[in-house]
């Protein structure tokens, strides 16, 4: 399973676009690349998943450029309800089932 | 319609003592995986089940065990607890096939060990 790095902390003011790259050099054919979203005492929540290009949902984007060695998570004009932990994950997730590998994730905090 | 629902939402044990955990899915999920989470860390898996067998299994001792029931349901128990089993334990629920690769969680159970 590919190994993902991403920065530990960020901040940002609410109203802001944020971006949180990951970096995942070792990512095979058939993996794709996976947000989730964790506030304190809660499980993670799913975000966005794409594989090549760009994705886009009522949440965020997803940015993956053609050698998909990295991707960026942009959330457009965070609120300070954004603030949470954010994981990218690389993975063949339509067949490794359950198993998910997650980092330490990335740190929001958003300010007013 | 309910989300994955997990019991008990907070416990205290003390060491060597044992734990069971619950888990109900999302109506129509038939797949069941279990993670502890340390506080400060991301979750790592533990276990996952669909139809009632044991589809893989994480880095964890054999103190370990899990099971899943003929509505799908699971519970993870765990023996002879240690200090260092203190941790969010988070069940999470999928789809088997298409709809396989994502995942929903529960809020958790937190466990303190002392």
């Amino acid at each position: 399973l590919a190994k993902t790095t991403q920065p530990i902390s960020m901040d940002s003011y609410e109203g802001q676009e944020v971006n949180i790259t990951c970096s995942h050099n070792n990512i095979a054919t058939n993996d794709y690349i996976t947000w989730y979203q964790q506030f304190p005492s809660q499980g993670p929540r799913f975000i966005i998943q794409g594989y090549k290009t760009k994705v886009t949902n009522e949440v965020a984007s997803l940015f993956i450029p053609a050698d998909r060695k990295s991707s960026t998570l942009s959330l457009p004009r965070v609120s300070l309800s954004d603030t949470a932990v954010y994981y990218c994950l690389v993975g063949d997730f339509y067949n490794q089932g359950g198993k998910l590998i997650f980092g330490q994730g990335t740190e929001l905090s958003v300010k007013p | 319609d309910a989300g994955v629902t997990q019991s008990p939402t907070h416990l205290i044990k003390t060491r060597g003592q044992h734990v069971t955990l619950r888990c109900s899915p999302i109506s129509g999920h038939k797949s069941v995986s279990w993670y502890q989470q340390v506080l400060g860390q991301g979750p790592q898996f533990i276990f996952q089940y669909y139809e009632k067998e044991e589809r893989g299994r994480g880095n964890f001792p054999d103190r370990f065990s899990a099971r899943q029931f003929p509505n799908y349901s699971s519970e993870l128990n765990v023996n002879a607890l240690l200090l260092g089993d203190s941790a969010l334990y988070l069940c999470a629920s999928s789809l088997v096939g298409v709809g396989a690769n994502v995942l929903t969680f529960g809020a958790g159970s937190r466990l303190t060990v002392l």
